[in-house]
C-alpha cells in the first residue's frame, strides 16, 4: 500500500458526453471523499460516504453528477451531459474517520478537460 | 457562509529564512485544523494537524491556533527551495453528521535559493 489510486490521470472529452471517474481508497479506510479543484482555488467539497452510504452532497453537485461506493470499496463519480464548466481537477481523499479529527489523505486526481 | 481565508501572495522568501504563512476562518465551532502543501500540478499532501489552542511543532514546521481570534498560522523554519509550493489551510466545520473540510485558496510560497 499504498495510497489513494484515481484513474484515469486524464480525462479529455468533448460537450455533451458522460465520463467516469474511479477511485480506490486506502484499504482500511473508512470515509471517501470528493472534491473539485480550479486553477487557483483551493478544493471544493463535492461529497462523502461513510463505508457504502452516501451522508452527505455539497450544492455544487448538480443532478449531472452522481457519485456512488458499492460494498463500501471503491467509488466512482459519473458526471452526464459534460459542460466546459465541469473542466476542473477532480480529487479522491480518504480517511479512517473518527470524532471530528480527519486527515484526509488525497489521490492524484483526475484532471477532466472538456473541449 | 462558511469561509477560510488567506492571502494569495505569492510569498518570497530567502533560503534560510522563516516563511510566516495564515489563516483565518469564520464559524467559531471549528474543531480541526489543517495546512496541506500542495506542488504545481500534484495533489495536496496533509503536513500539520492542530486541535487545541497553542503551538504545535513538527521538525522544521509549526503551527500555531489561537480560537479567539480564529486565527491559524504555519511557519516554517530554515526555508528551503523544496518547500516552494502552495499551502492550504484547512478547516472542518462543526456540525452535526458533517465531516466537511473547507479549504482556503491557498498561499503560494517561493523560496529563492
Amino acid at each position: 500500500d499504498t495510497g489513494v489510486s484515481q484513474n484515469p490521470r486524464h480525462k479529455i472529452t468533448k460537450r455533451g458526453q458522460n465520463v467516469t471517474f474511479r477511485c480506490d481508497p486506502i484499504s482500511e479506510h473508512n470515509r471517501l471523499y470528493w472534491y473539485r479543484q480550479t486553477l487557483g482555488q483551493g478544493p471544493e467539497f463535492l461529497t462523502y460516504f461513510q463505508n457504502e452510504a452516501q451522508l452527505e452532497k455539497s450544492r455544487l453537485l448538480s443532478d449531472r453528477f452522481s457519485a456512488e461506493r458499492p460494498k463500501g470499496s471503491f467509488s466512482t463519480l459519473e458526471i452526464q451531459r459534460t459542460e466546459q464548466g465541469d473542466s476542473a481537477m477532480y480529487l479522491c481523499a480518504s480517511s479512517l474517520g473518527g470524532w471530528s479529527n480527519e486527515k484526509l489523505f488525497f489521490g492524484s486526481g483526475t484532471q477532466l478537460s472538456v473541449l | 457562509q462558511k469561509e477560510v481565508e488567506q492571502n494569495s501572495g505569492p510569498l518570497s522568501v530567502p533560503e534560510g529564512a522563516i516563511a510566516s504563512l495564515n489563516c483565518t476562518y469564520s464559524d467559531r465551532g471549528s474543531q480541526s485544523f489543517f495546512w496541506y502543501r500542495q506542488y504545481s500540478g500534484k495533489s495536496p499532501e496533509l503536513i500539520m494537524s492542530i486541535y487545541s489552542n497553542g503551538d504545535k511543532e513538527d521538525g522544521r514546521f509549526t503551527a500555531q491556533l489561537n480560537k479567539a481570534s480564529q486565527y491559524v498560522s504555519l511557519l516554517i523554519r530554515d526555508s528551503q527551495p523544496s518547500d516552494s509550493a502552495t499551502y492550504l489551510c484547512a478547516v472542518t466545520y462543526s456540525g452535526a453528521g458533517s465531516y466537511q473540510l473547507t479549504f482556503g485558496k491557498g498561499t503560494k510560497l517561493s523560496v529563492i535559493p
